[in-house]
């Protein structure tokens, strides 16, 4: 199946600095990502969704300041969480769309990756 | 929106028994519904999908079933292993337009030796 690979697995950063994830397809193009977050036995909560080439799209509640998503290419979209804060730390997974093709029409996730901050 | 509810919250079975988890889904307009293992501290990783256009879908040991009149869609585990434990989540969500998917809360399946 189609590969999405996301970097770092895990991060430790200062409080106030600012960390950037990055999520990579990496057989197929991704017309289309999406960016999650995780708390410990929680379901997915949706950040916001990443079209190449056009603002993200942010949900309700999370902050597009704090929350900064670029989607330059077709196969790599990057999350950068600004002054990350204690209360960031936590499982960020990105997802891709290809709209067919290798993708099938299907999203498939990258492994997540752990945020701490300290 | 859509609102998707999965139960149960949590499944203990033991190894060779069957296991089954159950989605509703409040818009009728979703079409795609794929299910997700997830193990500790990894991403998602999908195991099977459907979608509207099929009732039933079957891949080894697990299948996923879908009345769209009802609005529910189950997944099933037959001959459960310990290496099948795990959160699963089941999603919704239209295709075409990469509809964001909308997630169940999750399902902790404990097989037990």
């Amino acid at each position: 199946g189609a590969v999405v690979s996301q970097h770092p697995s895990w991060v430790i950063c200062k409080s106030g600095t600012s960390v950037k994830i990055e999520c990579r397809s990496l057989d197929f193009q991704a017309t289309t990502m999406f960016w999650y977050r995780q708390f410990p036995k929680q379901s997915l909560m949706l950040m916001a969704t990443s079209n190449e080439g056009s603002k993200a799209t942010y949900e309700q509640g999370v902050e597009k300041d704090k929350f900064l998503i670029n989607h330059a290419s077709l196969t790599l979209s990057t999350l950068t969480v600004t002054s990350a804060h204690p209360e960031d730390s936590s499982f960020y997974i990105c997802s891709a769309y290809g709209g067919g093709g290798l993708s099938g029409n299907t999203i498939y996730f990258g492994e997540g990756s752990w945020l701490t901050v300290v | 929106g859509e609102n998707v509810e999965q139960h149960p919250s949590t499944l203990s079975v033991q190894e060779g028994d069957s296991a089954v988890i159950k989605c509703t889904y409040s818009d009728s307009a979703s079409n795609y519904f794929p299910w997700y293992k997830q193990e500790l501290g990894k991403g998602p990783q999908l195991i099977i999908d459907i979608r509207s256009n099929v009732g039933e879908k079957k891949d080894q040991r697990i299948a996923v079933t879908l009345n769209k009149t009802a609005k529910h869609f189950s997944l099933h585990i037959t001959e459960t292993q310990p290496e099948d434990s795990a959160v699963y989540f089941c999603a919704a969500s239209t295709t075409g337009t990469a509809s964001k998917l909308t997630f169940g809360t999750g399902t902790r399946l404990q097989v037990t030796l």
